[in-house]
């Protein structure tokens, strides 16, 4: 069956070092992978789309990368930051489903 | 607007009631989702539309579900005679157009329903 995987614990680092996200995934040939942030009581807002051809995109202090052999995607947060606590969600993108397809989130706390 | 704007913001009601869910979009925006968010949970795709139409109703649960959108702009998610299970935050998105998943969604921040 299909499965999208992330930590499934919370994480907690501390303020300054990178924040690691991990998207696992099974069963999916995804073209498009993408990630977003959500706050309690918000709704998600879109961060960055990397495509399945692309192995790494940059955002100002995020970077994606995307390994379609390990079927899994990372996210990095450099120099955290207290305001980078939040949910992150992954989201697949499967030519053939024609929706997005979205992880359960990784809750992050960016201790000060 | 700016953004995608949902409501109610919270709705709480009986079991056994109808709701009705609104969603307007991002102006210019062509397509539209409705997802469903439990507590803890990941997003659940319900419907979503192109314009119009929606082609894709697999992700609805039950018959008792039904979405419609009217002049490529607002659209509206039923619930009939709703059941606890139905409980949960429900999320509308819209997107330039529908691509393959190559356009970033954006979601307002969702209705948070409550069947007692």
């Amino acid at each position: 069956s299909q499965k999208i995987e992330q930590n499934s614990e919370a994480l907690n680092i501390q303020e300054g070092k990178t924040a690691t996200l991990t998207c696992n995934y099974t069963n999916y040939s995804p073209a498009y992978l993408q990630w977003y942030r959500q706050d309690p009581g918000r709704g998600p807002v879109f961060l960055l789309l990397i495509r399945e051809n692309e192995k790494e995109k940059r955002k100002e202090r995020l970077k994606v990368t995307f390994d379609t052999t390990l079927k899994q995607s990372l996210f990095h947060i450099t120099a955290s930051q207290p305001a980078d606590s939040a949910t992150y969600l992954c989201a697949l993108a499967s030519g053939s489903a024609r929706q997005l397809t979205f992880g359960s989130g990784t809750q992050l706390t960016v201790l000060p | 607007g700016a953004g995608v704007s949902q409501s109610p913001s919270n709705k709480v009601t009986e079991k056994g009631k109808d709701v009705e869910l609104r969603c307007d979009p991002i102006s210019g925006h062509t397509a539209l989702y409705w997802y469903r968010q439990s507590l803890g949970q990941g997003l659940e795709f319900l419907i979503y539309f192109q314009g119009n139409s929606a082609p894709d109703k697999s992700g609805l649960p039950s018959d008792r579900f039904s979405a419609e959108r009217t002049g490529g702009s607002v659209s509206t998610l039923t619930i009939q005679r709703t059941q606890q299970e139905d409980s949960a935050v429900y999320l509308c998105a819209s997107s330039l157009s529908r691509g393959q998943g190559n356009q970033p969604q954006h979601f307002g921040d969702g209705t948070r329903l409550s069947i007692l």
